[in-house]
């Protein structure tokens, strides 16, 4: 079974601070990285993704690195604040000759002090 | 508004009995997918379709059936065959391989 490995599972960050968000793969024909962000009693919804060709990508206050010969990629939330409270799943996903389909990490709870 | 919709939003199963959970988009997409979410854990694909009339286990399908007779429409069936069905069920769609995907808002269902 492929696999996205997510850590941690939990995060509490001080208003302002930077939150980080780890996540490791094993399968290297993974081919897209999207990062969703789910409230509670909510469907998740993306919020940044990025493909293998390219080191880091940045949104606003979102980044993702990804190291790909580490198999790893990171989310950073810059200037953390209490709206991003919430649960962030990362994801990764290839083509397969039945279609694609999105692997998800565990997820990370992240609390955002005021 | 483009989007995707499921409902009901609350359901409750008693022991024995199977339930369907609707799932319909209006974006125009190919693919879907059903995942299950349980406290803790991530989303776990339980079937997914490329194509209407065609579809394919996920990683959890023991328990589960789908149909996809249209486009628009891809309902999910809980089957008494499914020991532990109390969870989150999210539903999902895109428009091809690498690309967003979109969820609705969730069926919570809980056996009773």
């Amino acid at each position: 079974q492929q696999q996205v490995k997510q850590s941690p599972q939990s995060l509490i960050v001080q208003k302002g601070g930077i939150s980080i968000i780890n996540c490791a793969y094993e399968n290297t024909a993974f081919d897209y990285f999207p990062w969703y962000q789910q409230f509670p009693g909510k469907g998740p919804a993306l919020l940044i993704a990025i493909r293998p060709d390219v080191s880091e990508k940045k949104e606003g206050r979102f980044t993702i690195s990804f190291n790909k010969s580490a198999k790893q990629f990171s989310l950073h939330i810059m200037d953390s604040q209490p709206g991003d409270s919430a649960t962030y799943f990362c994801a990764a996903s290839m083509r397969e000759t039945s279609g694609s389909r999105l692997t998800f990490g565990e997820g990370t709870q992240l609390t955002v002090n005021p | 508004d483009g989007g995707i919709t499921q409902s009901p939003k609350y359901l409750f199963r008693k022991e024995g009995q199977n339930v369907t959970l609707s799932c319909e988009q209006n974006l125009n997409h190919d693919a879907m997918y059903w995942y299950r979410q349980d406290p803790g854990q991530g989303l776990r694909l339980i079937y997914y379709s490329q194509i209407v009339n065609d579809f394919q286990k996920g990683d959890i399908a023991e328990g589960y059936s789908v149909s996809r007779e249209k486009k628009e429409s891809f309902p999910l069936t809980v089957t008494s065959a499914q020991k532990n069905p109390t969870a989150f069920y999210l539903c999902a769609s895109s428009s091809g391989v690498g690309t967003e995907a979109f969820f609705g808002q969730g069926t919570r269902l809980t056996v009773v």
